[in-house]
């Protein structure tokens, strides 16, 4: 069973720029969550979708948008990146709400 | 805001010894409660979960959950070098969204533990 694929693995960035990251979840899973992982501040959630609907999302800007696809794959857009923005980028996806999730190996995005 | 607190460590133990890590949240009605396992370099995976109090036992760990007093914790039996990583507790938070209300799966910052050869 093929697990969570996140493309792509690596990405570099210019302020200002702005970037798609792309996610595949695990066959059957209807939700997809998106997090950003950075040494100071752990896992911080940015938001989920089920269905194509955003369900929930994190305290971060507007910069940060994302969608979900009627085959369940996901995106997350940046826009006008900032210095601030680099990290690691997790997509998980689940069965449903009271199931743990499965992550993605993660992108790590750097803007110089 | 809704929080899931934990010993940022480093927990240090010696191989075959029992590693105790431990995990406090802020919401008392919250339902689902995980443990992930990261090791350095990788993303987080999933080992233990639970929903409800008591013990969970899988292997050499076991999880442990107290609902009243809002605790959760893991227990490594027999630690080995190979559990050396950071382990992430996670509570599923109910959460008034743009979708309604829906659950949000909340990290800790996660404790650093290394066993020792």
């Amino acid at each position: 069973k093929a697990g969570v694929t996140q493309t792509p693995r690596y990405l570099i960035k210019t302020r200002g720029q702005q970037v798609t990251l792309s996610c595949s979840p695990i066959s059957g899973h209807r939700s997809v969550s998106w997090y950003q992982q950075t040494p100071g501040q752990g896992l911080q959630f940015l938001f989920e979708y089920f269905s194509e609907t955003q369900r929930n999302k994190g305290n971060f800007p507007g910069r940060f948008s994302g969608r979900q696809f009627s085959n369940s794959r996901s995106e997350m857009n940046v826009s006008t990146l900032e210095l601030g923005d680099s990290a690691l980028y997790l997509c998980a996806s689940s069965p449903g709400q009271f199931y743990g999730y499965t992550f993605g190996s993660g992108t790590r995005l750097t803007v110089v | 805001q809704k929080e899931v607190e934990q010993n940022s460590g480093p927990l240090s133990v010696p191989e075959g010894a029992i590693a105790s890590l431990n995990c406090t949240y802020s919401d008392r009605g919250s339902q689902s409660f995980f443990w992930y396992r990261q090791y350095s370099g990788k993303s987080p995976e999933l080992i233990m979960s639970i929903y409800s109090n008591g013990d969970k036992e899988d292997g050499r760990f076991t999880a442990q959950l107290n609902k009243a007093s809002q605790y959760v914790s893991l227990l490594i039996r027999d630690s080995q070098p190979s559990d050396s990583a950071t382990y992430l507790c996670a509570v599923n938070f109910l959460s008034r969204g743009s979708g309604g209300s829906n659950y949000k799966l909340t990290f800790g910052k996660g404790t650093l533990l290394t066993v020792n050869p």
